[in-house]
């Protein structure tokens, strides 16, 4: 089946510790995204990338770090830089032209303790 | 920078009744696209419907309609014959410009009441 998944579903950190967040798809798309969802503030873009080896930083991206090696995958790094990382965190992929809609991934919970 | 606003975190609706919801955005760009999602409690993100700028014409998907103001810059939805499944998190997302930066609204929470 053609989808976009996100691993590990819940993660626990010890504070200071870098972590890695997994977003692969297999639906050939060119766009992905990295989005960090806490209450009461919607999504805000961290990080998005429109082509493998290219990616823009987003309205928060300090603290965090990504890669795009591959067209299927966008993994993310939260560093120990990262204030407050507890949060949810949503990937999402979108393949050519403007109106096409995004794809999310189940989503990641990291709990920073 | 486009910037989305939803003035209502929460809103509820009597099972079968009309809810309208409000979005409005910012942007200097003339060709653009808005789209709602819908986040249940599952979490998983789902399109409900999507607007082209450039297209007068409201967009329609079954129970689910929007008006489009471009010129207010207002793209509001509005589910007709609420059903307890339309229970969830609804965001707004505007997309624009070369960079195709995808912005969200900070949602509103929707509740269907039996």
């Amino acid at each position: 089946d053609g989808g976009i998944t996100q691993s590990p579903k819940y993660l626990f950190r010890k504070e200071g510790q870098n972590v890695t967040l997994s977003c692969e798809q297999n639906l050939n798309h060119d766009a992905m995204y990295w989005y960090r969802q806490d209450p009461g503030q919607g999504l805000r873009l961290i990080y998005y990338s429109q082509i493998v080896n290219d990616f823009q930083k987003g309205d928060i991206a300090e603290g965090y770090s990504v890669s795009r090696e591959k067209k299927e995958s966008f993994p993310l790094t939260v560093t120990s830089a990262q204030k407050n990382p507890t949060a949810f965190y949503l990937c999402a992929s979108r393949g050519r032209g403007a109106s096409t809609e995004a794809f999310f991934g189940q989503g990641t919970r990291l709990t920073v303790v | 920078a486009q910037t989305v606003t939803q003035s209502q975190p929460e809103m509820s609706v009597q099972e079968a009744e009309t809810v309208t919801l409000s979005c409005t955005y910012d942007t200097s760009e003339s060709n653009y696209y808005l789209f709602w999602y819908k986040q249940p409690p599952s979490r998983q993100m789902i399109l409900v419907i999507r607007q082209e700028a450039y297209k007068q014409q409201n967009a329609t998907e079954n129970r689910f309609s929007v008006n489009f103001q471009k010129a207010a810059k207002s793209f509001s939805l509005k589910i007709s014959d609420s059903q307890l499944g339309d229970t969830a998190m609804y965001f707004c997302a505007f997309m624009g410009g070369s960079a195709r930066q995808l912005t969200f609204g900070s949602g509103t929470q929707l509740t269907v009441l039996p």
